[in-house]
């Protein structure tokens, strides 16, 4: 059974820094990877989606590596901005997404 | 303007009540999906359909009915049998019927409050 574990649950950090987000998955036998973004009381925007194909994607100032023989990926945000601040998912595709319990992220001027 | 759309934004029932969420979406999606968002939990899947007028129950469907008479709108019931129901809960689509490997795009959302 597939499980997504977030490290870390929580992170303040002062603008400009630039910042990592882990995302593990125990069954490598995925399709693709998501990276979505949450605001508070709202949907899901998606942010990146790595096929399992793919070592990397970017966008921005956002780049999502994965590495699937190790179970792992990772969202790699430059230059942070209190913009950013938000829950950050990650959910791996086998027949259903399996949603990781999110990054919550405050960037602080 | 395309996207998904989840009415209402909130909604407050009593007890022993059934209460219908909506979701319309514009994208010409094949596939749609009801999740659940409770505090410090992932989203859970309840049901999911790749097909008009056909679907299956995902992981915490018990409690959860929905119907899938048009493409474009995935109605989610939730009965009085379901024992906890206050929660946030998404819509979600994806073109490519069974072809799961497609970006979801996900709606706004709708928090049920049951007391």
């Amino acid at each position: 059974k597939q499980e997504v574990t977030q490290i870390p649950a929580a992170l303040s950090v002062p603008e400009g820094e630039n910042l990592v987000l882990n995302c593990s998955f125990t069954d490598s036998a995925i399709y693709n990877l998501q990276w979505f973004r949450q605001d508070p009381g709202k949907g899901l925007t998606s942010l990146l989606l790595i096929q399992s194909s793919q070592r990397e994607q970017t966008s921005g100032r956002l780049n999502a590596s994965l590495d699937k023989s190790s179970g792992r990926s990772t969202l790699y945000i430059a230059a942070s901005q209190p913009g950013d601040s938000a829950t950050y998912l990650c959910a791996a595709l086998t027949d259903k997404l399996i949603f990781g319990t999110g990054t919550r992220l405050q960037v602080f001027p | 303007d395309g996207g998904i759309t989840q009415s209402p934004k909130y909604l407050f029932r009593k007890e022993g009540q059934n209460v219908t969420l909506s979701c319309e979406q514009n994208l010409n999606h094949d596939a749609m999906y009801w999740y659940r968002q409770d505090p410090g939990q992932g989203l859970r899947l309840i049901y999911y359909s790749q097909i008009v007028n056909d679907f299956q129950k995902g992981d915490i469907a018990e409690g959860y009915s929905v119907s899938r008479e048009k493409k474009e709108s995935f109605p989610l019931t939730v009965t009085s049998a379901q024992k906890n129901p206050t929660a946030f809960y998404l819509c979600a689509s994806r073109r490519g019927g069974q072809a799961v490997s497609y970006e979801q795009y996900f709606g706004p959302g709708t928090r049920l409050t049951v007391t």
